[in-house]
């Protein structure tokens, strides 16, 4: 069974403080997507990135950087030099391929940037 | 990018009502629409996938005939919650997806039901 497990319920760190986001997933299919959104007060959700499971590459984008680790199943997200803007729901997600593209969502961690 | 749409952003009826949304893509094809539901401080819970043209099929516990899903069009799929009730209060979002992007589903803004 496909499962995401994001520990952090709540983060709060002051403002350009670096902060990451765990994420843990279990499924038994070798190909899978994993999924980082970003849901602000407004409700709309907001895609951050797509990995699949043979992309073990990190990736960074701006002040975003993903970790993704097979060997330990993680997917983790690190935001650094936060800012006041950045506080939000931030749900990791997983889509096991050939599930008719069903998305499983983690409960998600409310982060709050403190200023 | 791809757009979903969703109206009404928010409504609010009365309870033994029935409400419909509607999720649409606005500039492509979605062979392919979802139904999530979000209680408050939770996280999204899948309630129904719709292909165009056939049957929703629903995740387990979720009843079918309160939630009508109808896929009509590559365009639109509608959600109607029959004989609402409070406990149906929640943000209702859709999330779209064709066959040229696997696996990845482009969300709508979300519907906020509340029922008195």
């Amino acid at each position: 069974a496909q499962k995401v497990t994001q520990a952090q319920t709540e983060i709060s760190v002051v403002e350009k403080e670096d902060v990451t986001l765990d994420c843990v997933y279990e499924t038994r299919d070798t190909t899978y997507y994993l999924f980082w959104y970003k849901q602000p007060p407004s409700g709309e959700l907001v895609f951050l990135i797509r990995r699949n499971s043979f992309d073990e590459q990190n990736e960074i984008s701006g002040r975003y950087s993903w970790n993704f680790q097979k060997s330990t199943s993680s997917f983790n997200f690190t935001i650094t030099a936060s800012q006041v803007v950045d506080s939000a729901v931030y749900f990791c997600a997983l889509s096991e391929a050939g599930r008719d593209d069903k998305i499983i969502f983690g409960k998600g961690t409310r982060l709050h940037i403190l200023p | 990018g791809a757009v979903v749409s969703q109206h009404p952003s928010w409504v609010i009826c009365k309870s033994g009502t029935s409400v419909k949304i509607e999720c649409r893509s606005l500039d492509f094809q979605a062979t392919t629409m979802f139904w999530y539901r979000q209680f408050p401080k939770q996280s999204l819970m899948l309630m129904a996938t719709s292909n165009e043209g056939s049957k929703a099929t629903y995740e387990q516990g979720v009843e079918k005939d309160k939630f009508l899903i109808n896929h009509a069009s590559l365009t639109l799929s509608t959600l109607t919650v029959t004989s609402a009730h409070p406990e149906d209060s929640s943000f209702y979002i859709c999330s779209a997806s064709s066959a040229s992007s696997y696996n990845e589903q482009f969300f709508g803004p979300g519907t906020r039901l509340t029922v008195l």
